[in-house]
């Protein structure tokens, strides 16, 4: 594809539902990445995909967060018993990296999810 | 923590003057990325430099880094309107898996 996809662009829910956001990486791209980025703030290392390997989910704040990537393509990250302070922008990326650097991320335009 | 930290927060100039952005981190690393941001959504990549690189340039932007000092440095030159944006340096720590951001800088250029 074009670039990275995110979907749906904004969510309203109300707290103590479940949420998932839909992330389609650049086609290709073995690394994914999920971010959270809450208003005027910089951003927060979620979680990373990298191939087959078991992913790295040192930056998921609670057990509420949690994400899956099939099939090494599409990654869905899933917020359950959503709170208002996971109100953010979630931002995916993607790059070709493949060894232990980090190459250039290609990112998606985010999910805006509000807490209400 | 990795995170590098952007100073000025906030910077205002006018259309042509030169942009000065300044990133600090805090351990060693294997690259620095600049990134931009414009309304909160999406990032986009400016430029990468690497832990045995100094200085990189890329259009109107230059970047220099000093491992020294643990700190970074994005210049753009001729600044236009169209550059107001928020700026991020990204660093990705040796031997780490992904980039820690900073804080950014809000950049405003005055037409």
């Amino acid at each position: 594809g074009a670039g990275v996809s995110q979907s749906p662009s904004n969510k309203v829910t109300e707290k103590g539902k479940d949420v998932e956001l839909r992330c389609d990486p650049i086609s290709g791209h073995t690394a994914l990445y999920w971010y959270r980025q809450s208003l005027g703030q910089g951003l927060e290392f979620l979680i990373y995909f990298q191939g087959n390997s078991a992913p790295d989910k040192s930056g998921l704040p609670s057990d509420r967060f949690s994400a899956e990537r099939t099939g090494g393509s599409v990654s869905t990250l899933t917020i359950q018993r959503t709170q208002q302070e996971d109100s953010a922008v979630y931002l995916c990326a993607s790059s070709k990296t493949s060894g232990r650097a980090v190459d250039t991320q290609y990112f998606g335009p985010g999910t805006r999810l509000t807490v209400l | 923590s990795q995170q590098g930290e952007e100073d000025p927060q906030a910077l205002s100039i006018q259309e042509g003057e030169n942009a000065t952005m300044n990133c600090s981190y805090k351990t060693s690393i294997n690259n620095l990325q600049w990134y931009r941001q414009n309304s909160g959504r999406g990032l986009v990549h400016l430029i990468l430099i690497r832990s045995n690189e100094r200085e990189k340039h890329s259009g109107r932007l230059r970047v220099t880094l000093d491992t020294s000092k643990k700190s970074s440095s994005l210049l753009i030159t001729a600044s236009r309107a169209a550059d107001t944006a928020s700026y991020f340096c990204a660093t990705v720590g040796t031997g780490a898996n992904n980039l820690f951001f900073g804080t950014g800088t809000r950049l405003t250029v005055i037409p």
